[in-house]
């Protein structure tokens, strides 16, 4: 069983549209997380939540929209997607907010065009 | 707030040689220190992690790296590469008081060559 899992795995879709990448852990962690990986490699946080609530939410367009519906998933939903936002997506959780190993989904590759 | 420096983006290096990738990081408070290794097309594993004690920590594929806390360093290293250590390899750091946000660095590929 895979700990975290992102889907989708690749995403390609025109400039405008609105996308919503899903990532499920089952490792019981209370802590996940979203991060962006640009085409220099350079990861950068973007949001996290701890037992589905709100804990950082870094500089990062209002058009990006996490959603916690429970503590094992944590949703993004991005509107009106723009040529920058290709990047690949990781998801991450860690066992609490204050846990130091970070275990990592395979990654979305999204591509807007 | 913490920062990370890979002062190297690309390290080639031959089959069965030593390898040090260099880490330096900045911070007003106590930290703990990570090494992230991504293989191509997949996400990031934890290499290994410095949380406290021994400033040198081993990890797993016969990685260690030292923790120097006057020169803000944790240099990766391993005494013998093997091929499939080829990777993008990621140096992070995140403060003791809030560990839940892990800053990574600008990563560093190494590429072995037979």
């Amino acid at each position: 069983d895979t700990a975290v899992s992102q889907t989708p795995k690749y995403l390609v879709t025109q400039m405008g549209n609105d996308k919503s990448i899903k990532c499920e852990q089952n490792l019981g962690h209370d802590t996940m997380y979203w991060y962006k990986q640009d085409s220099k490699k350079f990861l950068k946080i973007m949001f996290s939540y701890n037992n589905k609530e709100l804990i950082i939410n870094e500089t990062v367009p209002n058009r990006f929209s996490p959603k916690s519906p429970d503590k094992a998933h944590l949703n993004l939903h991005i509107n009106s997607l723009e040529l920058g936002d290709s990047a690949v997506y990781f998801c991450a959780s860690t066992q609490t907010a204050g846990n130091t190993e970070a275990f990592f989904g395979q990654g979305t590759r999204l591509t807007v065009v | 707030a913490q920062s990370v420096t890979q002062l190297d983006s690309q390290v080639p290096v031959f089959e069965e040689a030593p390898v040090e990738l260099r880490c330096n990081y900045s911070s007003s408070v106590s930290v703990y220190l990570f090494w992230y290794v991504q293989y191509p097309n997949q996400g990031l594993q934890l290499l290994l992690k410095y949380l406290s004690g021994s400033t040198l920590v081993k990890g797993i594929n016969g990685f260690e790296a030292e923790f120097n806390k006057s020169q803000t360093s944790f240099h990766l290293r391993k005494p013998s590469v093997h091929i499939s250590d080829t990777a993008e390899y990621f140096c992070a750091v995140s403060e003791t008081s809030s560990a839940s946000k892990i800053i990574f660095g600008s990563g560093t590929r190494l590429s072995i060559r037979p």
